[in-house]
């Protein structure tokens, strides 16, 4: 089974430019997550996806950062523009929900390593 | 707000040495706990996860056991081999909170040959 794929793996970028990520989930899990893992610290999540329909996106800084999910497969997160903060890894993880909803497992991509000079 | 405390890092043992990661937790609902694992240059994997309270979750010869009277999910190993060198995440996930998974911040472990 393919895991969770995520382009680029890297990306440098000079500030006030934009950039984005893509996600491909495992096949056939509906919930599609993205966190931003700052170095030093756990993966913060930024958006939740169920199929097409966004779950939370209360963490996401929506002045600068949008994400889609169109027909409910594979995802796009976008900043524009970006700011120095931003350097940070950008996870993408995805989950079937079969575990039952809080204790299910999430598969996370390899991620994006983004750096903003 | 839901959080997760691990113990500071970087840890470095040698190898067949007994490892204990430290995890507490405050939590508004009642959690489910999970230990990711991140190798190096590798995405995060669940490790092992405990739905329950007095639940053991345990894979690859690591345990952890879910405490709720001392709100602690600590991580330990009897045997670390080199194999097991990589950063290790204490999360939860909470029914009845913010329902996001929460993640600590991370221990790195190395392990010596």
């Amino acid at each position: 089974e393919a895991g969770v794929a995520q382009s680029p793996r890297y990306k440098i970028i000079e500030k006030r430019q934009s950039v984005a990520f893509w996600c491909n989930p495992i096949s056939g899990h509906a919930t599609l997550y993205w966190y931003q893992q700052i170095l030093g610290q756990g993966p913060k999540l930024l958006i939740q996806f169920q199929n097409n329909g966004v779950v939370d996106d209360s963490q996401l800084p929506k002045d600068r950062f949008s994400a889609e999910r169109l027909k409910g497969v594979d995802s796009t997160l976008k900043i524009q523009p970006a700011k120095l903060e931003d350097s940070a890894v950008y996870l993408c993880a995805s989950s079937d929900g079969t575990s039952g909803r809080f204790g299910e497992t999430q598969y996370f991509g390899p991620g994006t390593r983004l750096l903003v000079l | 707000g839901d959080s997760v405390t691990q113990m500071e890092g970087p840890v470095t043992l040698s190898e067949e040495a007994f490892l204990t990661i430290n995890c507490t937790y405050t939590a508004t609902g009642y959690p489910s706990l999970f230990w990711y694992v991140q190798y190096p240059g590798e995405g995060l994997q669940l490790l092992l996860k405990a739905t329950k309270a007095d639940d053991k979750g345990s894979n690859k010869g690591f345990e952890a056991t879910y405490r709720k009277e001392t709100t602690s999910f600590h991580l330990e190993k009897g045997s670390v081999q080199v194999s097991d060198s990589a950063v290790y995440f204490c999360a939860l996930r909470t029914e009845g909170g913010s329902e996001k998974l929460v993640f600590g911040k991370g221990t790195k472990l190395t392990v010596n040959p």
